[in-house]
């Protein structure tokens, strides 16, 4: 059981290339989100899903894109990579959407130049 | 909206020394409360949670009781290790806001032997 698992866990770009950052579960859990941490201001939601098939905004969505296919992975996608959005960025899961408590992945540290 | 506010870090404190971390939280309803720890180069982890008004969490030898005429959940050790050394964030999540959770900005605790 690995629970949350985040490739890769650093990442330079350079302004306007795209990647994907990769998030999957093993615990059969129907909600996950995204989350970006950057400095003196706490986490912030990218975006969610409730459920495969089902994703919505958080509070930060612009830049990013999300799809949620099957009910482990949680692909985040930059479209076209900006200096403000280097930060680290995680991926969370939980049972479903009523469930408290969330698991967190180890993180992705990127670098937008 | 829902909002947490946490004391300003960082702090630093000798080994057995007594350790608060205050926590208020701004929200509508009953919402639950949480307090995730974050390790050098790791993801988040849930320390302890509390779901409604005057629960205690409790979890390694902390503490934090859910006040609601305060709004308020503070953190508390009576004796803090060197291995405690990490950021702690205090977070909030409440059912309508379909698995959000709200954090505070975290707080870098330094122990010294």
């Amino acid at each position: 059981n690995a629970g949350v698992t985040q490739t890769p866990k650093f990442q330079v770009l350079k302004t306007g290339q795209s990647m994907t950052l990769q998030c999957a579960q093993d615990m059969n859990h129907e909600y996950m989100s995204w989350y970006r941490q950057d400095p003196g201001m706490g986490l912030r939601l990218i975006h969610y899903s409730v459920g495969a098939g089902i994703t919505d905004q958080g509070e930060v969505p612009n830049g990013y894109n999300v799809s949620r296919s099957t009910t482990e992975d949680f692909p985040l996608r930059l479209l076209s990579a900006a200096p403000s959005q280097t930060s680290v960025y995680f991926c969370a899961s939980s049972l479903n959407r009523d469930t408290d408590t969330q698991y967190f992945g180890p993180g992705t540290r990127l670098t937008v130049l | 909206g829902d909002s947490v506010t946490q004391m300003e870090g960082p702090v630093t404190l000798s080994e057995e020394a007594f350790l608060t971390i205050n926590c208020t939280y701004t929200a509508t309803g009953y919402p639950s409360l949480f307090w995730y720890v974050q390790y050098p180069g790791e993801g988040l982890q849930l320390l302890l949670k509390a779901t409604k008004a005057d629960d205690k969490g409790s979890n390694k030898g902390f503490e934090a009781t859910y006040r609601k005429e305060t709004t308020s959940f503070h953190l508390e050790k009576g004796s803090v290790q060197v291995s405690d050394s990490a950021v702690y964030f205090c977070a909030l999540r409440r059912g309508s806001t379909l698995g959000r959770l709200y954090f505070g900005r975290g707080t870098q605790l330094t122990v010294w032997p």
